[in-house]
């Protein structure tokens, strides 16, 4: 069975740091990989994806996240954060070939201090 | 629609009542999944509909919880007896059937957010 684990369920940073969200998956073959991120009292909108061909994905608003089969591993980061990057983000895996169910870890949230 | 609609967005309901959660998905799109998400906790799977078909119905908690859907699209998540561990925000996706350039992205509501006393 497929499982998703997002390492640490809260992660505070300095505008202008580094944002580092950590995601690392089970599965017996290498899946679909997607990020997700959820503003308060909004639904979730897709920051990047993993399908296929380079590892290193780009996605909205500067984030970006590189796929390392050896490490099953999909973390997220963004050179420098903003104010307007304060939200839960959620990893979540789904099977090649099978409908598009999604697994989502339980979410990181972000803060970020002035 | 231009994207997927839930009503209500807020519910509050006593113990032991039955509610109804309602989920237009984007035009065109085939798959509907719906999700809870509780406080502190990730989205939990609920059900999954490829047309008006559920082959996926794993994650309904209990025979408490039932979906359908009709027409290929609207569908209805129906919480008979609440209780108060029901509390959570039930989030409802669409997509294209998976295939052809379709790589899996779900298309989210913004949610029912359901409060039980």
């Amino acid at each position: 069975a497929q499982s998703v684990t997002q390492l640490g369920s809260h992660v505070s940073v300095s505008e202008g740091a580094l944002v580092l969200l950590r995601c690392n998956y089970s599965s017996s073959v290498p899946p679909y990989l997607f990020w997700y991120v959820q503003y308060p009292n909004q639904g979730l909108q897709l920051l990047l994806k993993y399908t296929t061909g380079a590892t290193l994905v780009k996605g909205i608003n500067g984030f970006e996240a590189e796929f390392k089969k050896s490490e099953t591993s999909f973390h997220l980061t963004k050179p420098s954060a903003h104010m307007s990057d304060a939200a839960e983000y959620f990893c979540a895996v789904s099977a090649r070939g099978g409908y598009n169910k999604l697994i989502f870890g339980a979410g990181t949230r972000l803060a970020v201090h002035p | 629609g231009a994207g997927v609609s839930q009503s209500p967005s807020n519910k509050v309901t006593e113990k032991g009542k039955d509610v109804e959660l309602r989920c237009d998905p984007i035009s065109g799109h085939t798959a509907l999944y719906w999700y809870r998400q509780s406080l502190g906790q990730g989205l939990e799977f609920l059900i999954y509909f490829q047309g008006n078909s559920a082959p996926d119905k794993s994650g309904l908690p209990s025979d408490r919880f039932s979906a359908e859907r009709t027409g290929g699209s609207v569908s209805t998540l129906t919480i008979q007896r609440t209780q108060q561990e029901d509390s959570a925000v039930y989030l409802c996706a669409s997509s294209l059937a998976l295939g052809g350039s379709n790589t899996g992205e779900l298309f989210f509501g913004e949610g029912s957010r359901l409060t039980v006393l």
